[in-house]
């Protein structure tokens, strides 16, 4: 059964940049997309973006000039840089694996709560 | 860019059904799903493809899609399916969610 855990700081400061890591175990990101969606404190979700496992990347607009995806098939992870954060990136983080474009993103990680403050 | 639109929130006494829409331009020509969401756990795929259930979600739970609306609709709805809701789509190659719909069973 695959299952992805979410790992980085908690806390990260104003202008600074926020990374995560998402580890796949229980099988192969090789042919999935790999997703990050973020949840700010009692609101909905939002999609930050996706790399497939080849290296392609496609980003939510309102986020994608702050925002990079890469994966290390070697370690079966994927990792996500969001730059200049403010108090506004304060979320639960999630990532997630998706079989195709259109497809479900199933499973999720536990999410990672990130906070920005000083 | 594409939007999901759903009601925030949706009432429903135990035993009957619930029903949750989620509208976006031409929504019946792409792929919706439905995910739920429990206080402080991730989500959870119920319905995909429209209408197709992952295997361990219960038969009450279906989906259907067409027009401009995907539905929801839980069938003898029970205590646990109290939750927060979630549609999905794909519009080209990006990823769209619906602002979620709070499902309260009373």
């Amino acid at each position: 059964q695959v299952q992805l855990q979410e790992s980085g700081p908690g806390l990260v400061k104003p202008s600074e940049t926020l990374s995560l890591t998402c580890t796949v175990s229980g099988g192969s990101i090789s042919g999935y997309y790999c997703g990050w969606i973020r949840q700010p404190p009692g609101k909905g979700l939002e999609w930050i973006g996706y790399i497939y496992y080849s290296g392609s990347t496609n980003y939510n607009p309102s986020l994608k000039s702050r925002v990079t995806i890469s994966v290390d098939t070697s370690k079966n992870q994927f990792s996500l840089r969001l730059s200049s954060v403010t108090a506004a990136d304060t979320a639960m983080y999630y990532c997630a694996t998706a079989g195709s474009i259109g497809y479900r993103f199933d499973p999720w990680g536990q999410g990672t709560l990130v906070t920005v403050s000083s | 860019s594409y939007e999901l639109t759903q009601p925030p929130s949706v009432s429903v006494s135990p035993g009957q059904t619930a029903s949750i829409t989620c509208s976006g331009d031409k929504l019946g020509d792409k792929y919706a799903c439905w995910y739920q969401q429990k206080p402080g756990q991730s989500p959870v795929v119920v319905i995909y493809q429209d209408n197709r259930r992952p295997s361990g979600i219960p038969e009450r739970f279906s989906g259907s899609n067409a027009g401009n609306t995907a539905t929801l609709t839980i069938s003898g709805t029970q205590a646990m399916d109290e939750a927060e809701y979630y549609c999905q789509a794909w519009d080209s190659s990006t990823v769209v969610f619906g602002g979620g719909t709070k499902l309260t069973v009373l």
